[in-house]
């Protein structure tokens, strides 16, 4: 069984479309988080869920908006997209929000053209 | 602000040799975690190894093992008997114990190669 999945793996979507990527964990953790990383492959915390409240909003523009329907999936909508969204999204989720060791999904690679 | 440093942007090694991994980091706290991650081709984030501030042991993990010097705040990582499968992205990453819930901070990257 998969841990920590996302869908889709690949998308591509022209500049001012909304899209969502959608998160599962089936760990029973009870934090969820949104990381951006870009071309140079730096990594970067954009959102996390703690039993669905919102607990870090990174300096994200607000295009992107994150939804939790409940503790097991976090998901990731974006308004009107630009070029510079390009990236490779990762969710990850942890036993609690601190100091525990975050599982990884694989990845959505997210290209706008 | 904590921030964490790999200034090995890419490194090789051949295949059974053991290879060291260099990450530093900046923080004034005094309880937190280290990690390093694995990120391969395939894109998927894999957890390597973690060290808790807390504890003098270095963590081991089979092959994979830290030099954790809390007071110049280093954190290396040494593969030995590297194999091809090593061949990835390395990332350090820094987790403060109290403070932003769950803001796990990164370093850039060292990307490895093993060669045949």
């Amino acid at each position: 069984d998969t841990a920590v999945s996302q869908t889709p793996k690949y998308l591509v979507t022209q500049m001012g479309n909304d899209k969502s990527i959608k998160c599962e964990q089936n760990l029973g953790h009870d934090t969820m988080y949104w990381y951006k990383q870009d071309s140079k492959k730096f990594l970067k915390i954009m959102f996390s869920y703690n039993n669905k409240e919102l607990i870090i909003n990174e300096t994200v523009p607000n295009r992107f908006s994150p939804k939790s329907p409940d503790k097991a999936h976090l998901n990731l909508h974006i308004n009107s997209l630009e070029l510079g969204d390009s990236a490779v999204y990762f969710c990850a989720s942890s036993q609690r929000g601190g100091a525990y060791e975050q599982y990884f999904g694989p990845g959505t690679r997210l290209t706008v053209t | 602000a904590q921030t964490v440093t790999q200034s090995q942007p890419e490194m090789s090694v051949q295949e059974a040799e053991t290879v060291t991994l260099s990450c530093t980091y900046d923080t004034s706290e005094n309880n937190y975690y280290l990690f390093w991650y694995k990120q391969p081709p395939s894109r998927q984030m894999i957890l390597v190894i973690r060290q808790e501030a807390y504890k003098q042991q270095n963590a081991t993990e089979n092959r994979f093992s830290v030099n954790f010097q809390k007071a110049a705040k280093s954190f290396s990582l040494k593969i030995s008997d590297s194999q091809l499968g090593d061949t990835a992205m390395y990332f350090c990453a820094f987790i403060s114990h109290g403070g932003s819930q769950g803001n796990l901070i990164f370093g850039k990257g060292t990307k490895l190669s093993v060669k045949p």
